[in-house]
């Protein structure tokens, strides 16, 4: 079944420093999402890219898909303490999402 | 806003109990999902539902069975709990096969002891 594997799995930061968590597929993607769970909540939709190459924008979030759609990643510019939790990416197969499995971000104030 | 509730956001259930999990969706969304989520595992589809009476095993749907009666409601259910299903369990919703994006609902952190 479709697989995606997502790095790291762990990533510490200062605050104030960058952020990026990346997604890779061997199959070529239709779509790949994006969630983040803060602690102790639930998982929230950010975005999804379809095109090839895309680059979507939403604040200090950037998220590529890459030009063969086969990865994706998600790179926070000048991380804030609000930013902490983990983020995952999700792909299309067969009318479920599989989720990567998500990358924890903490943050040193 | 799309509002997925679940019945409980905690639950302490025995070993061979007979275990139910609500989700209702208030969206009239088609398509209904159950994950579990374990630290180091991520989340894993359990069963998923596109339509009133008709269910769809996910990757680990042993152990688990579910039932889908009215559009808004999809619920999980663990015939004989088992320690090994302690975990956090998250239903979610989407509005068709079209349309991707998933709710979640809070969650349930179950506990068989």
């Amino acid at each position: 079944g479709q697989q995606v594997m997502q790095i790291p799995q762990y990533q510490h930061v200062q605050e104030g420093e960058d952020f990026t968590t990346y997604c890779n597929s061997s199959t070529t993607l239709s779509n790949i999402q994006w969630y983040k769970q803060r602690p102790g909540g639930h998982p929230v939709f950010l975005i999804q890219l379809v095109k090839s190459g895309e680059v979507k924008k939403q604040k200090r979030l950037t998220f590529q898909f890459g030009e063969a759609k086969k990865n994706s990643s998600l790179h926070i510019t000048a991380t804030q303490t609000t930013d902490v939790g983990t983020y995952f990416c999700a792909v299309e197969g067969a009318q479920k999402l599989v989720f990567g499995q998500g990358t924890r971000l903490t943050i040193n104030p | 806003d799309v509002k997925v509730t679940q019945s409980s956001r905690y639950l302490v259930k025995r070993t061979g109990e007979k275990v139910f999990l609500e989700c209702v969706q208030d969206m009239d969304h088609e398509n209904m999902f159950w994950y579990r989520q374990d630290p180091g595992l991520g989340l894993r589809l359990i069963y998923f539902s596109y339509d009133v009476k008709m269910k769809e095993k996910g990757d680990i749907p042993e152990g688990y069975s579910v039932s889908r009666e009215k559009k808004e409601r999809f619920s999980l259910i663990l015939e004989s709990a088992s320690t090994n299903q302690t975990s956090m369990y998250l239903c979610a919703s989407k509005r068709d096969s079209i349309y991707n994006e998933q709710f979640f609902g809070p969650g349930t952190r179950l506990t068989v002891l």
